[in-house]
């Protein structure tokens, strides 16, 4: 069965630290791999995604994420945090060779500290 | 249009009655999704279309929730007799081509549903 996990819940850093939001992945095949930011009362915003080709993918915000095919994991990544990065983040997988449905992980809660 | 617009933003409502929220996807965009989302949790799908058709609706709850997309651009999401329950955010999303890639699907702001 396809799967996504995002084992935490929240993450809190202090401003200016690096951040890591995890995600690990489960499907049959080869993934797409995406990630969504939510803030407070709004839709769903574009991050990032792997579709193929080098690992480290960067994206809007200074945002990278670096696919790991033996850990299968695509964890989110930014050098230094701003508080504007407070916000819900969303990991998304896709199965390109037998399913079209994204699959969402649960979301992580991303705090940062002034 | 530049991005996926959903109309209304908000709609409160009484258990029993009818509702209709409206998807204007992003211009040129074939591929079309309704999810719904509640408080702290990821979207649940609920109907995906390619084109005017629904390639796949098993998502839908059950037969008070129907979705058309006539003209292949404009989508409606209609609930019948509506349910505390069905309170939630309905996301409308759009992606250039079908559902079999690695396009980006865009989201909307979301109409938010209050059933009182």
């Amino acid at each position: 069965a396809q799967s996504v996990a995002q084992p935490e819940d929240q993450v809190k850093v202090a401003e200016g630290n690096p951040l890591t939001v995890k995600c690990t992945y489960s499907v049959s095949g080869n993934p797409y791999l995406f990630w969504y930011v939510q803030y407070p009362n709004r839709g769903l915003q574009f991050l990032l995604k792997y579709i193929t080709g080098d690992n480290l993918v960067k994206g809007s915000y200074g945002f990278e994420a670096e696919f790991n095919k033996s850990q299968t994991s695509f964890h989110l990544k930014k050098p230094s945090a701003l508080v504007s990065d407070s916000a819900l983040y969303f990991c998304a997988v896709r199965d390109r060779d037998s399913n079209y449905q994204l699959i969402w992980g649960a979301g992580t809660k991303l705090i940062i500290k002034p | 249009g530049a991005g996926v617009s959903q109309t209304p933003s908000n709609k409160v409502t009484e258990k029993g009655k009818y509702v209709e929220l409206r998807c204007d996807p992003i211009s040129g965009h074939t591929a079309l999704y309704w999810y719904r989302q509640s408080l702290g949790q990821g979207p649940e799908f609920l109907i995906y279309f390619q084109g005017t058709g629904a390639a796949d609706d098993s998502g839908l709850p059950n037969d008070r929730f129907f979705a058309v997309r006539p003209e292949g651009s404009v989508s409606t999401l209609k609930i019948q007799r509506t349910e505390r329950g069905d309170s939630a955010v309905y996301l409308c999303a759009s992606s250039l081509t079908g559902a079999y890639s690695g396009n980006t699907i865009y989201f909307g702001e979301g109409s938010w549903l209050t059933v009182v």
